[in-house]
């Protein structure tokens, strides 16, 4: 299993520019989380999904888009990239069963710049 | 490839005990470890940790990082009931990547 992965590992955007940061899962986990993480500050949810066609607001979300089509993807959009939305992004799964909670997996990250 | 390894993943023990989580490491070009508590969605920060044998303490919990082995520990001393969470080590390297362990699930039983 690769587990988590992300798509870039970088990228710098101009202000005003649009991008999708991908994110696909192989452990057939029905949650997906993205988080993004300022330089000294802990990890913020952007936007959490319960399974494919089921999206939720983090704490956040604005300036920020998800889907989720699949189970495996759950990729994140800016639309208009602000220089506040310079920060590492990571995107996480887990597997819910029933009300117990399990540990989340990792990906490697996107670090983004917005100039 | 960069690793984070947590041990135990799961450890259930009885209000008043005392637990120790580890965390080992091996990675490129290391900047500091970061331990964090994940009770429902994000996970909150605890410490930071970059210098060997100095100690961090908030509360019931400390923790220190040992360069030598690679590792860190979290100690949380006499367990109350919301203590029960993931525990969360990370590892941030020269790129200013952050990798993460699967974390250990702690139950503090009443």
């Amino acid at each position: 299993n690769a587990g988590v992965t992300q798509t870039p590992k970088f990228r710098i955007l101009k202000i005003g520019q649009s991008m999708t940061l991908q994110c696909t899962q192989d452990m057939n986990h029905n949650y997906m989380y993205w988080y993004r993480q300022d330089p000294g500050m802990g990890l913020k949810l952007i936007y959490y999904s319960v399974g494919a066609g089921i999206t939720d607001k983090g704490e956040v979300p604005n300036g920020y888009n998800v889907s989720r089509s699949t189970t495996e993807d759950f990729p994140l959009r800016l639309e208009l990239a602000a220089p506040s939305q310079t920060s590492v992004y990571f995107c996480a799964s887990s597997k819910m069963v029933g009300s117990s909670y399990n540990e989340q997996f990792f990906g490697p990250g996107t670090r983004l710049t917005v100039l | 490839e960069d690793k984070v390894v947590q041990s135990p993943l799961s450890l259930v023990v009885h209000e008043g005990d005392t637990v120790t989580l580890n965390c080992s490491y091996e990675v490129t070009n290391f900047r500091s470890l970061l331990w964090y508590k994940q009770e429902k969605k994000a996970p909150t920060f605890l410490f930071m940790l970059t210098s060997s044998g100095i100690e961090k303490k908030s509360g019931r919990l400390s923790s220190i990082l040992d360069k030598k082995e690679l590792s860190s520990i979290l100690n949380i001393t006499a367990t109350q009931t919301g203590d029960s969470a993931i525990y969360l080590c990370a590892v941030k390297t020269g790129a200013n990547n952050l990798f993460f362990g699967t974390g250990t699930r702690l139950t503090v039983i009443p």
